[in-house]
């Protein structure tokens, strides 16, 4: 069955740091997603990503976030100046249209701000 | 703000009982309803979906939606210890992105 794979695991960085955290999607999906669960909090969602545009955003990706889907398989989050709150593990998800019914989520990659 | 509230738990149901998990959302307009589960240090896991009122089942998992009420549920028959792990209730809305409870820890001990 077709996965949503996530690299790194884990990542660790020293506050301030730059952050890129890769996700490949399923390949026939079109809608992708990053979400991030702060450690004992609930899943949040930070932003969806469609046809080579952002979709929606929630007010956590604010300038410091940028998502991109550079070649045909990943899609990316990068973090341009990490901060002690960014700890958290941040899930990359997929669905192949609209309105389908699964999101996808991949493994997740902790990040560690120190 | 659009919310989903879920007890935190723990519930803790001997092996072999019947485990019932709650979820109230509050947009009215909220079309598709999930159940998660996920292990500690683990991504969410989709168990169930369910769009109408009234129950769906799946195994020994059933849901149950009463979107009058705004009340989701999932009931787990003959709990094992192995369904020990954090239950999500999430909601979608008339956009794409989901909203999640904080989750019912569920603890089913033998």
């Amino acid at each position: 069955e077709p996965e949503v794979t996530q690299t790194p695991s884990h990542q660790v960085t020293q506050m301030g740091q730059e952050v890129i955290l890769r996700c490949v999607p399923i390949s026939n999906h079109l809608y992708f997603y990053w979400y991030r669960q702060i450690l004992g909090q609930k899943v949040e969602f930070l932003v969806s990503f469609y046809n080579n545009e952002i979709s929606e955003k929630s007010e956590i990706f604010d300038d410091q976030f940028s998502v991109e889907r550079p070649d045909g398989s990943n899609f990316t989050l990068k973090i341009r100046s990490t901060k002690l709150e960014d700890s958290a593990m941040y899930f990359c998800a997929s669905i192949n249209y609209r309105g389908s019914d699964t999101q996808y989520f991949g493994p997740g990659t902790r990040l560690t701000v120190l | 703000q659009k919310e989903v509230e879920q007890n935190s738990g723990p519930l803790s149901v001997p092996e072999g009982a019947i485990a019932s998990l709650n979820c109230t959302y509050s947009d009215r307009v909220s079309q598709s309803f999930f159940w998660y589960r996920q292990y500690s240090g683990k991504s969410p896991e989709l168990i169930m979906s369910i769009y109408s009122n009234g129950d769906k089942e799946d195994g020994r998992f059933t849901a149950q939606l009463n979107k009058a009420s705004q009340y989701v549920s999932l009931l787990i028959r003959d709990s094992q210890p192995s369904d020990s792990a954090t239950y999500l209730c999430a909601v979608l809305g008339n956009t794409d992105k989901l909203i999640f409870g904080t989750g019912t820890r569920l603890q089913v001990f033998p």
